[in-house]
């Protein structure tokens, strides 16, 4: 069974500095991993997707990477917002139908 | 944006009760997807559904659970006699494609058992 951890659980950070979000997993033969973003009382909406195939998929001010072999994922947040502050998810697919979430990292971007 | 709707928001039953959990997925979408998230735990994966069945389900998926695409629009979760430990949010989600692009989620219907 996937086991997916994320670090830190919490991050508060002044608004404009760039941030790093740390995701592991313990099998690396995943089909691939998502990034998801949760605001309270709300569903998850999906940040990236990476694939198995890939290194890192770019969207805006986030960019994530994936290495499959060390078994990390980091998202990399430019420019952080106060509109940014939500709690981030890494969900690692272990097959076609099936997503292993970590934790989450609760972020707050101060203004 | 189309988006996958849930409801009720708000569910409260009591314990030993049937439950109906309802989602309608995004209209073209053939995947389906029921997850958890327990107060304070990790969003937890239940069951995948294609082509009116099952096509694959996790541990806590037990006879205790069932889904059902009664019609062309809703995907719904029963759970019969429930327990105060199925106090929890439970997500729907679809997606047009198996694992990607990337599924899409509902807000959630949170449910408190009594």
């Amino acid at each position: 069974k996937q086991e997916v951890t994320q670090i830190p659980a919490a991050l508060s950070v002044p608004e404009g500095e760039n941030l790093v979000l740390n995701c592991s997993f313990t099998d690396s033969a995943i089909y691939n991993l998502q990034w998801f973003r949760q605001d309270p009382g709300k569903g998850l909406t999906s940040l990236l997707l990476i694939q198995s195939s890939q290194r890192e998929q770019t969207s805006g001010r986030l960019n994530a990477s994936l290495d499959k072999s060390s078994g990390r994922s980091t998202l990399y947040i430019a420019a952080s917002q106060p509109g940014d502050s939500a709690t981030y998810l890494c969900a690692v697919g272990y097959n076609f139908n099936k997503f292993y979430f970590g934790s989450g990292t609760k972020l707050n971007v101060k203004p | 944006e189309p988006e996958v709707t849930q409801t009720p928001s708000h569910q409260v039953t009591q314990m030993g009760q049937e439950v109906i959990l309802r989602c309608v997925p995004i209209s073209n979408h053939l995947y389906f997807y029921w997850y958890r998230q327990i107060l304070g735990q990790k969003v937890e994966f239940l069951v995948s559904f294609y082509n009116n069945e099952i096509s694959e389900k996790s541990e806590i998926f037990d006879d205790q659970f069932s889904v059902e695409r009664p019609d062309g629009s809703n995907f719904t979760l029963k759970i019969r006699s429930t327990k105060l430990e199925d106090s929890a949010m439970y997500f729907c989600a679809s997606s047009r494609e198996q694992g990607a692009p990337p599924q899409h989620f509902g807000d959630g219907t949170r449910l408190s058992i009594l």
